[in-house]
């Protein structure tokens, strides 16, 4: 089975902090993303990559940034955290290019930001 | 956007009664799946329907595509208590396999 692991499950932080949240996918899978959810609002994709140190902005990329160095990793970073990134946040992977291909996700990260 | 839109926003039902949710998206798609989410975890795939699919199934769940009406639904039958969970549709499209693009989810509560 897919193993896709988020690092932390509850964070709290402070305004203004240095946040990342870590995600690691066992699969050997191209694609990596990060989500954001939020009441009444969906899933909306903050960022994605398709290879190793390659990204693509999503939806809402701001204030937010993304590492990838390696394959399996991909890691989500609030530069200087804002009440208004309180969220719950979610890694997923895919498949690389194919007809087909599902999603999968981890279990997800609640941030807290105070 | 390319989000998809599910109606209702929340259904309640009874064990044992149907559950019909309905997804609507704009542009041109490659496939449209369903995922599940119970309450505070990841989202589960449950099934894919590709653009030239009318219907599938898959045990309970039955999945209906309207290419021309730009709208899917996801019909449970015969539901229980531990379907209660929100339920999303994601498009990829046509020229991206690579993007999922969800919808805001039915929130479903199935009373036992």
């Amino acid at each position: 089975d897919v193993k896709v692991t988020q690092s932390s499950r509850y964070l709290v932080k402070r305004t203004g902090e240095k946040v990342f949240l870590e995600c690691v996918q066992d699969m050997d899978h191209e694609n990596m993303f990060w989500y954001r959810q939020d009441p009444g609002l969906g899933l909306r994709l903050i960022y994605f990559s398709y290879d190793v140190k390659m990204k693509e902005k999503g939806d809402i990329p701001e204030g937010y940034s993304v590492s990838r160095e390696k394959k399996e990793r991909f890691s989500l970073i609030l530069e200087s955290a804002s009440t208004n990134q309180t969220s719950m946040y979610l890694c997923a992977s895919s498949p690389g290019q194919g007809y087909g291909n599902t999603i999968y996700f981890g279990e997800g990260s609640w941030l807290t930001v105070v | 956007s390319q989000q998809g839109e599910e109606d209702p926003q929340a259904l309640s039902i009874q064990e044992g009664e149907n559950a019909t949710m309905n997804c609507s998206y704009k542009t041109s798609i490659n496939n449209l799946q369903w995922y599940r989410q119970n309450s505070g975890r990841g989202l589960v795939h449950l099934i894919l329907i590709r653009s030239n699919e009318r219907e599938k199934h898959s045990g309970r769940l039955r999945v209906t595509l309207d290419t021309s009406k730009k709208s899917s639904s996801l019909l449970i039958t015969a539901s229980r208590a531990a379907d209660t969970a929100s339920y999303f549709c994601a498009t990829v499209l046509i020229y991206n396999f690579n993007k999922f693009y969800f919808g805001s989810g039915t929130k479903l509560n199935v009373k036992p």
